[in-house]
């Protein structure tokens, strides 16, 4: 059985500050997906990563794919109140096909 | 095309009783997904298709848990005689490529 396991589960901060989630597992994904989900709506990709070592950058969000494919990290710098909710990061296995493996969460506040 | 479209948004049921979502695709995806998602908890999966063809169903689809997708376009999940258990959001994701899912705002259902 894949898990992924993301940290941290709460996170609140003040408007400004920068900060980084994980998601770690013990297996190889063929990609890696970030998601931002918002109360009473379905997760919204934000970004694919797919290349070990690979970095992605979206505004003030960079999205690192660790070399070995097993483990992901998503740094948001400068946060704001905006960027408040929970973000999920999903990988798809070598085997599993199109199924996709979710992480529990990283519940953020972004205090003004 | 205005991206997934889940009806209903909120489902209220009797313990016992069946009830019925239905899931509208992207019109030029060819997949199309189901997960669970209960609360503080990422989702989980529970069966996928591509076009008409019913690929993959997870050990937690019990066989109280059914889900079509006539002719490859929308896609019902029906859950017969219904457990407090249940409640949960059940979402909806349709892709036409392995990288990225659209999700739907998902069928909030309680069971009382």
């Amino acid at each position: 059985t894949q898990l992924l396991e993301q940290s941290p589960q709460f996170l609140s901060i003040q408007e400004g500050e920068n900060l980084t989630v994980y998601c770690n597992s013990s297996s190889v994904f063929s990609s890696l997906q970030w998601y931002r989900q918002e109360p009473g709506e379905g997760p919204v990709l934000l970004v694919t990563v797919v290349t070990g070592g690979e970095v992605k950058k979206l505004k003030r969000l960079t999205f690192q794919f660790g070399d070995a494919r097993k483990d992901s990290s998503l740094h948001i710098t400068a946060a704001q109140p905006g960027d408040t909710g929970l973000y999920l990061c999903a990988g798809a296995g070598e085997t599993s096909g199109s199924r996709l493996t979710f992480g529990e969460g990283t519940q953020l506040t972004v205090n003004p | 095309d205005t991206g997934v479209s889940q009806n209903p948004r909120h489902k209220i049921t009797k313990r016992g009783q069946n009830v019925t979502f239905r899931c509208d695709p992207i019109s030029e995806h060819n997949r199309l997904y189901w997960y669970r998602q209960t609360l503080g908890q990422g989702p989980e999966f529970l069966t996928y298709f591509q076009n008409e063809a019913q690929l993959e169903k997870s050990r937690l689809l019990s066989d109280r848990f059914s889900a079509e997708r006539p002719k490859g376009s929308f896609s019902t999940l029906e859950i017969q005689r219904t457990e407090q258990g249940d409640s949960a959001m059940y979402l909806c994701a349709s892709s036409l490529v392995d990288y990225g899912y659209t999700f739907g705002s998902g069928t909030r259902l309680t069971v009382v």
